[in-house]
């Protein structure tokens, strides 16, 4: 079984400030992680992902994730928030060998200006 | 441009109809994957499907249907047995080929709802 948990409905933070949208996975062995956003009424798009290796993860538009397989966390960060990333943020885990992925609830990030 | 393309944008059923989302690709992707979006319970999974002329259920498949009978095309139904349809429906796709730590390309989603 797999199963991905973002504990936050929403976070809110002002423009310019490091934004941080929180998730934990459970999963056997080791997992693939996504993180996907979802602008209103489109479907998801693919931000990064974790395979192996370094801990740090850059994607698109300046956002990074940070893995942690002690605390089977995968943390979405950006160092200086837009108001243009306001938006739902995906966290999304997959078992290697296993076709189905499993997403989060979603976190709606609000950056104010 | 390459990508996932779902028609019609919003549907409406009415009551004991049959009603069928479209799903294409032109990505080449041998899978995929049916999603139904409700707000505050993420993404479930439908249907999907790895190759043609076959695909499983999902996570709440009861009262939907799906056929794979080209690779660019992945139909979903939702039939009358389905009591509560009204929801935002996602199609994906990915490539197996390159091993399964690709991710999903997502189409724009119909919204359908009840009259």
């Amino acid at each position: 079984a797999q199963s991905v948990a973002q504990p936050e409905d929403q976070v809110n933070v002002a423009e310019g400030n490091p934004l941080t949208v929180k998730c934990t996975y459970s999963v056997s062995g080791n997992p693939y992680l996504f993180w996907y956003v979802q602008y209103p009424n489109r479907g998801l798009q693919f931000l990064l992902k974790y395979i192996t290796g370094d801990n740090l993860v850059k994607g698109s538009y300046g956002f990074e994730a940070e893995f942690n397989k002690s605390q089977t966390s995968f943390h979405l960060k950006k160092p200086s928030a837009l108001v243009s990333d306001s938006a739902l943020y995906f966290c999304a885990v997959k078992n290697r060998g296993y076709q189905k992925v499993t997403f989060g609830t979603g976190t709606k990030l609000q950056v104010i200006p | 441009d390459g990508g996932i393309t779902q028609s019609p944008k919003y549907l409406f059923r009415k009551e004991g109809q049959n009603v069928t989302l479209s799903c294409e690709q032109n990505l080449n992707h041998d899978a995929m994957y049916w999603y139904r979006q409700d707000p505050g319970q993420g993404l479930r999974l439908i249907y999907y499907s790895q190759i043609v002329n076959d695909f499983q259920k999902g996570d709440i498949a009861e009262g939907y249907s799906v056929s794979r009978e080209k690779k660019e095309s992945f139909p979903l139904t939702v039939t009358s047995a389905q009591k509560n349809p009204t929801a935002f429906y996602l199609c994906a796709s990915s490539i197996l080929s390159q091993g399964a730590n690709q991710p999903q390309h997502f189409g724009d989603g119909t919204r359908l709802s009840i009259l």
